[in-house]
């Protein structure tokens, strides 16, 4: 099977702008996870879509959205970025339930925002 | 928030030696599972142990889990520099969905 496949690989925004991450998860997995890490705070959980409609949500302003599509190929939208937005982001593919539940993760987007 | 630690920080070893990391989570959980990074890279997947489970081996890793302790260990026998990574435990809690908690990591150096 593929992988978790993350795009782009890289990006550089100014404060501001708005960005979309695009994440394709394993085939046949319906849940997709984001995840943010920086150097200050670890890993940090953003939100999970599971079959197209979010079921977790973490403790991000409201600038960070998400949505899943049919194929359930996510993609995470901030809008209005600052300095603070940068940092490297995860996506993570699993089934979606069960004490099984593995997660995969992707290889990561590293946003730079000046 | 971090839901964890991790202990050490930082592990700096020999090639040929064992490395054990240790990490402590606060809630019940579903599972634990292991991940490894590579400087900045993604997160691969190494090992899940469930609740009902008290040791895993997978390879030259062999994890622990004691849940009266919440507490878990990871150990890499018979290191080699390519194990040179950042290590994380991650906690899967019951009514979580796939939302995972994650350790703050170990960084752990093997040197040739």
């Amino acid at each position: 099977k593929a992988g978790v496949t993350q795009t782009p690989r890289y990006l550089i925004k100014t404060r501001g702008q708005q960005v979309t991450l695009s994440c394709s998860p394993i085939s046949g997995h319906r849940s997709v996870s984001w995840y943010q890490q920086t150097p200050g705070q670890g890993l940090q959980f953003l939100f999970e879509y599971f079959s197209e409609t979010q079921r977790n949500k973490g403790n991000f302003p409201g600038r960070f959205s998400g949505r899943q599509f049919s194929n359930s190929r996510s993609e995470m939208n901030v809008s209005t970025l600052e300095l603070g937005d940068s940092a490297l982001y995860l996506c993570a593919s699993s089934s979606g339930g069960g004490s099984y539940n593995e997660q995969f993760f992707g290889p990561g987007t590293r946003l730079t925002v000046l | 928030s971090q839901q964890g630690e991790e202990d050490p920080q930082a592990l700096s070893i020999q090639e040929g030696e064992n490395a054990t990391m240790n990490c402590s989570y606060k809630t019940s959980i579903n599972n634990l599972q292991w991940y490894r990074q590579n400087s900045g890279r993604g997160l691969v997947h190494l090992i899940l142990i469930r609740s009902n489970e008290r040791e895993k081996h997978s390879g030259r890793l062999r994890v622990t889990l004691d849940t009266s302790k919440k507490s878990s260990s990871l150990l890499i026998t018979a290191s080699r520099a390519a194990d040179t990574a950042s290590y994380f435990c991650a906690t899967l809690k019951e009514t979580s969905g796939s939302r995972l908690t994650f350790g703050e990591g170990t960084q752990l150096t093997v040197n040739p």
